[in-house]
């Protein structure tokens, strides 16, 4: 089954504890995407990926840091996790760069919480 | 700055009428406009699209309508199911540099009754 997923799904930590979010999809897309959705503020880009080794910041990426090692894979890192970085955040991908206005493939989110 | 504008956080309908969620934007530069539709502990999901050289684009019981001169666009659901509660987000699409970003709006709850 085409999906993206990412692990864990639901995370409590404490402030100043690193963590990494994995995301995953088995589509060989080229673009990968992080957002993260808060009330009224809807998703907000954090970072995107355009291809292996190739990484640029969105529109909220302070804080936050990413790597494309693998085409598949796409981890968001939080070298010391504050309680502002509280959200709940979707991994995506999208089979090519500009296709059908970048139709992007989520996944289930991972809700965070940092104490 | 908000590109990207929902202005109705929630709406109510009533099953089998029409359910039309609104969305403006400000940046004449979007090429492309999309729908993504989200359910509860899922991640949205498309909808449906249309490119900004179009002003209407049907999808079965959804009509996509953008109108460019008032940088308006509109998602109308004919009729409406109970299925088709969840939060509903309007995004669009820019080429910056080589790739395309999506710029989402801030989400219409929508709750189809009984």
């Amino acid at each position: 089954e085409a999906q993206v997923t990412q692990n864990p799904r639901y995370l409590i930590t404490v402030t100043g504890k690193k963590l990494t979010v994995t995301c995953s999809q088995n589509m060989n897309h080229e673009y990968m995407s992080w957002y993260r959705q808060d009330p009224g503020l809807g998703l907000r880009q954090i970072y995107y990926s355009m291809n292996v080794e190739v990484t640029d910041k969105g529109d909220v990426p302070e804080g936050y840091k990413v790597s494309r090692k693998e085409k598949r894979n796409f981890p968001l890192i939080l070298e010391s996790p504050s309680p502002n970085q509280t959200s709940l955040y979707f991994c995506a991908s999208s089979p090519d760069l500009a296709v059908k206005g970048n139709e992007q493939f989520f996944g289930p989110g991972t809700r965070l919480t940092v104490l | 700055d908000q590109q990207v504008k929902q202005n109705s956080p929630s709406l109510s309908v009533q099953e089998g009428r029409i359910s039309i969620l609104n969305c403006d934007y400000t940046n004449s530069m979007f090429d492309y406009f999309l729908w993504y539709k989200k359910y509860p502990a899922e991640g949205p999901t498309f909808l449906i699209s249309i490119s900004s050289i179009k002003d209407k684009n049907e999808d079965g019981r959804f009509t996509v309508f953008l109108n460019k001169s008032a940088k308006h666009l509109s998602l109308h659901i004919v009729p409406s199911q109970p299925g088709d509660s969840a939060v509903y987000f309007c995004a669009a699409s820019a080429i910056t540099g080589t790739a395309s970003k999506l710029t989402f709006g801030t989400g219409t709850r929508l709750q189809v009754t009984l």
